[in-house]
């Protein structure tokens, strides 16, 4: 398809487990962004990418959150040893240009930490 | 940084009747306000946006109006359907700035 593909759709971990959610941008788009939606929240900014500039990791919430991005294509955010407060919902969005408009979104990865 | 607060969280309207949500920002350089509809199980969809040299923009039943001196924005739904039912979503970005601050969320339900 044409949109932002997310996966997993839904996970669900133990406690303590490392979890890998992948993005899948809409070709051509050059910034990729990933949000954090908890439960009857907002979107909470977690990191920006824009083409080969270094990411902007000023929303991780710890040094448990990374995130990679291969050139302008997939990108792969991972939480290490994860805990009950990282469930949420991982959304991915990208879009065109430096200082975007619209952000396209993915459909979001639910992520159940037991 | 910019902080978005949105109101009302919930809001429930008869088919027919108009919905009004609410945004405050503060951050006076912000200046694109894009407003997001988020279906169930689906990802934020843009549906409207604004830009702060304009003060009021529509698009056939919703409406965006923007008052930069008060720092705050608007959502104007008009002759609801059900199919308006959804989370809604404000946000705003600084000049020069790529990161959206998003608000809260307002869940619209429209009673048939």
């Amino acid at each position: 398809g044409a949109g932002v593909s997310q996966s997993p759709s839904n996970k669900v971990t133990e406690k303590g487990k490392d979890v890998e959610l992948r993005c899948d941008p809409i070709s051509g788009h050059t910034a990729l962004y990933w949000y954090r939606q908890r439960l009857g929240q907002g979107l909470e900014f977690l990191i920006y990418f824009q083409g080969n500039s270094a990411p902007d990791k000023s929303g991780l919430p710890s040094d448990r959150f990374s995130a990679e991005r291969t050139g302008e294509s997939v990108s792969t955010l991972t939480i290490q040893r994860t805990q009950q407060e990282d469930s949420a919902v991982y959304l991915c969005a990208s879009s065109i240009g430096r200082v975007p408009g619209e952000l396209f979104f993915g459909e979001g990865s639910r992520l159940t930490v037991l | 940084g910019e902080n978005v607060e949105q109101h009302p969280s919930t809001l429930s309207v008869q088919e027919g009747d108009s919905a009004v949500i609410k945004c405050t920002y503060s951050d006076s350089a912000s200046n694109y306000f894009p407003w997001y509809k988020q279906e169930l199980g689906k990802g934020p969809q843009l549906i409207i946006d604004i830009r702060s040299n304009v003060g009021e923009k529509k698009d056939q039943r919703i409406a965006v109006t923007l008052n930069k001196t008060a720092k705050h924005f608007s959502l104007h739904i008009t002759e609801t359907q059900p199919e308006d039912s959804a989370v809604y979503f404000c946000a705003a970005r600084g000049s020069n700035d790529y990161k959206l601050s998003f608000g809260a969320g307002t869940t619209v339900t429209v009673r048939a």
